[in-house]
């Protein structure tokens, strides 16, 4: 079955760059999603059709899509961005998943 | 605004079954998609089903097919799950989860725990 992989951990130290990627065979033609999810809230979407940030979501998030990956970048990551963060897309038969999530330590 | 109150959580033995219940309102019920996702104790997030507007078309994650049924009533403004023979792997925290334009699921109730323990 289809899936989306990330790496399970990123850690950078604050005001470096971090990048979470998301590998998936669907990707060059499926947009991917970019969803925040901080203990015990619920999720928060932070990058929508690949590149896209919706409104109230800092500029220093941002994505991109390349063939089977996507890429979730935070540029100058801060200590409040710590948190799980999932890709999200779809298979070319229209099943929507996630990954399996990324927790970003920002230390 | 936007609000999404699941309830009809709880503790059940396995093979039982259990209904979710999301009760919607803040915007026109029987205009949009819902969704449910779940997550498990310490786990990530696994989309379940989605429903359309009208309720004409369903789909369901692998894991879940011939044993959930997502439905709607548009008159109440409730989205429900229909869980039947539940196993101990589908233990977690379940959301109802609404579209807004092109954000897919964007927003979200605060969930509602199902325990499948014998």
């Amino acid at each position: 079955s289809y899936e989306l992989t990330q790496p399970p951990s990123v850690s950078v130290s604050p005001g470096q760059t971090a990048r979470i990627t998301c590998s998936g065979d669907a990707l060059p033609k499926k947009y991917a999603y970019w969803y925040q999810q901080k203990s015990g809230q619920a999720p928060v979407l932070v990058i929508y059709e690949d590149n896209k940030r919706p409104s109230g979501i800092p500029e220093r998030f941002s994505g991109s899509s390349s063939g089977t990956m996507a890429t979730l970048t935070i540029s100058g990551a801060q200590v409040e961005d710590e948190a799980d963060y999932y890709c999200y897309s779809a298979d070319n038969n229209g099943n929507q998943m996630f990954g399996g999530g990324t927790k970003l330590t920002v230390l | 605004q936007v609000q999404l109150v699941e309830s009809g959580g709880g503790v059940v033995q396995p093979g039982r079954s259990l209904r979710l219940s999301c009760a919607a309102s803040g915007f026109t019920f029987r205009s949009y998609a819902m969704h449910w996702v779940r997550q498990a104790p310490g786990k990530g997030l696994e989309w379940v089903t989605i429903i359309s507007y009208d309720g004409s078309k369903k789909y369901y994650a692998d894991s879940v097919k011939g044993r959930f049924t997502i439905s709607r009533d548009n008159s109440k403004n409730t989205l429900y799950l229909q869980m039947n023979s539940l196993r101990a792997e589908d233990t977690a925290v379940y959301y109802c989860a609404k579209d807004r334009a092109e954000w897919p699921l964007y927003y979200w109730g605060q969930g509602t725990l199902v325990t499948v323990s014998s």
